[in-house]
């Protein structure tokens, strides 16, 4: 299996601009995850999916972010519009979900997202 | 209000010697608790876990002991390796409505060195 598959790996834009990420979970999980890393709050869960519905978007920071999983092989996080500080890694994670081994989450390399 | 902490950010260690990362909780609902690895440019990769109803877990070289009273977990390392110089992330799970969400800490820096 290829793992959690997220591109772009490396996102610049200009303030203002709409920014889209993707991730492509692990074939069979039932589970989705967005994440956020910075280096003053850390790893901040932002959204999950169970199934492809949302279930806790309650991390998400503003309604500039948005979350979409339109099907169990595809997910995005988009900004709009993106502000510098937006720019944060940006990591995708899927799990099996409803299982007593469920907690195991498999992560994707990141996007590097830089807002300027 | 952070639920899991990490108060070492770094720790340095000589290899063939024992590395121990410390993790504090908050909430007591928490019932698993993961550790994960990170290197650069990488996402964090799963280490190991433990059950709240268990107190000690070993795979290898590392072990995790988990201490309900304190509120408190440790990942013990021995003998420490250059290749484990990372970043470690202690993580503490809870179900939500079908699925385990997963509440980090700020990371330890772990440096082995030769």
């Amino acid at each position: 299996d290829a793992g959690v598959i997220q591109s772009p790996r490396h996102e610049v834009t200009e303030m203002g601009q709409e920014v889209t990420l993707r991730c492509k979970p692990i074939s069979g999980h039932n589970s989705l995850f967005w994440y956020r890393q910075t280096m003053m709050r850390g790893l901040e869960l932002l959204i999950y999916f169970n199934n492809n519905v949302p279930i806790d978007d309650s991390g998400m920071p503003e309604d500039r972010f948005s979350a979409k999983m339109p099907n169990a092989s595809f997910s995005t996080l988009k900004i709009q519009p993106s502000e510098p500080r937006d720019s944060a890694v940006y990591f995708c994670a899927s799990s099996l979900g409803g299982t007593d081994s469920s907690y195991e989450q498999y992560f994707g390399p990141g996007t590097r997202l830089t807002v300027t | 209000d952070q639920q899991v902490k990490q108060n070492s950010p770094s720790l340095s260690v000589q290899e063939g010697r024992i590395s121990i990362l410390n993790c504090d909780y908050t909430n007591s609902m928490f019932d698993y608790f993961l550790w994960y690895k990170k290197y650069p440019a990488e996402g964090p990769t799963f280490l190991i876990s433990i059950s709240s109803i268990k107190d000690k877990n070993e795979d290898g070289r590392f072990t995790v002991f988990l201490n309900k009273s304190a509120k408190h977990l440790s990942l013990h390392i021995v003998p420490s390796q250059p290749g484990d110089s990372a970043v470690y992330f202690c993580a503490a799970s809870a179900q939500f409505q079908g699925a385990q969400k997963l509440v980090f800490g700020q990371g330890t820096r772990l440096t082995i060195n030769p």
